[in-house]
């Protein structure tokens, strides 16, 4: 069965508007998550992970002001993009890992397809 | 630097069998992931290998020889469904997996 589910699906918005994707892992603890970003035809590129409870760590040039992260608890990461522009339109998508990370595969949840208008 | 080297693109028939090969380079190394991912979704896990040598799993194998830094994704009796991406993720000495462009499969029948 699932493992995270993410949502929403579809995000169509206005150029300025700010949009919260969330991130809920299913029937067990998730102390770190993963936040992608994939454009067409590219390969998945690491934004952040995320810890409950502490700050999220963010990849080399990733704005933490303009994609905002938080891990309040154990099942619910979320990123919000703020005042997002054309140019934020991607693939968004959170994963997980069950276990210790040495050997446990990334669970991924079904993805966010953002579009600015 | 870190690098994986994937053929962009891949042909074959259904009920054929195709082989994937996977080069990479890696700062440090712990275990490689092959994953899949249809047009437009997440990616879905198929299989790990940490050790040298090949991992079967139903219609999939993967391989593994660290000294080469090589593996392939084995897929037999494929099928329609079989039309996807596929990605090859090694883990670097943090633990963080290291993502390429993967294959494009396409299936023909």
């Amino acid at each position: 069965g699932a493992v995270v589910s993410q949502h929403p699906s579809w995000v169509i918005c206005k150029s300025g508007t700010s949009v919260k994707i969330e991130c809920r892992s299913l029937d067990f603890q998730a102390t770190t998550m993963f936040w992608y970003r994939q454009f067409p035809k590219q390969s998945l590129m690491l934004m952040a992970t995320s810890n409950e409870g502490s700050k999220a760590t963010y990849e080399q040039g990733v704005e933490k002001d303009k994609f905002l992260i938080n891990h309040a608890s154990l099942t619910l990461s979320t990123l919000t993009v703020t005042s997002a522009h054309p140019e934020d339109s991607s693939f968004y998508i959170c994963s997980l890992v069950t276990g210790e990370q040495g050997n446990q595969p990334q669970h991924f949840g079904d993805g966010t397809r953002l579009s600015i208008l | 630097g870190q690098n994986i080297d994937q053929p962009t693109e891949m042909t074959a028939t259904e009920g054929a069998i195709v082989q994937i090969n996977c080069t990479y380079q890696t700062s440090g190394f712990n275990g490689l992931f092959w994953y899949q991912q249809h047009a437009g979704e997440a990616p879905t896990f198929l299989s790990y290998n940490v050790l040298d040598g090949l991992e079967e799993k139903g219609r999939f194998s993967s391989f593994l020889s660290r000294s080469k830094g090589y593996s392939y994704l084995l897929l037999k009796e494929l099928q329609m469904k079989d039309s996807a991406s596929y990605l090859c993720a090694p883990k670097d000495s943090n633990y963080q997996l290291i993502w390429g462009a993967g294959t494009k499969l396409i299936i023909k029948p």
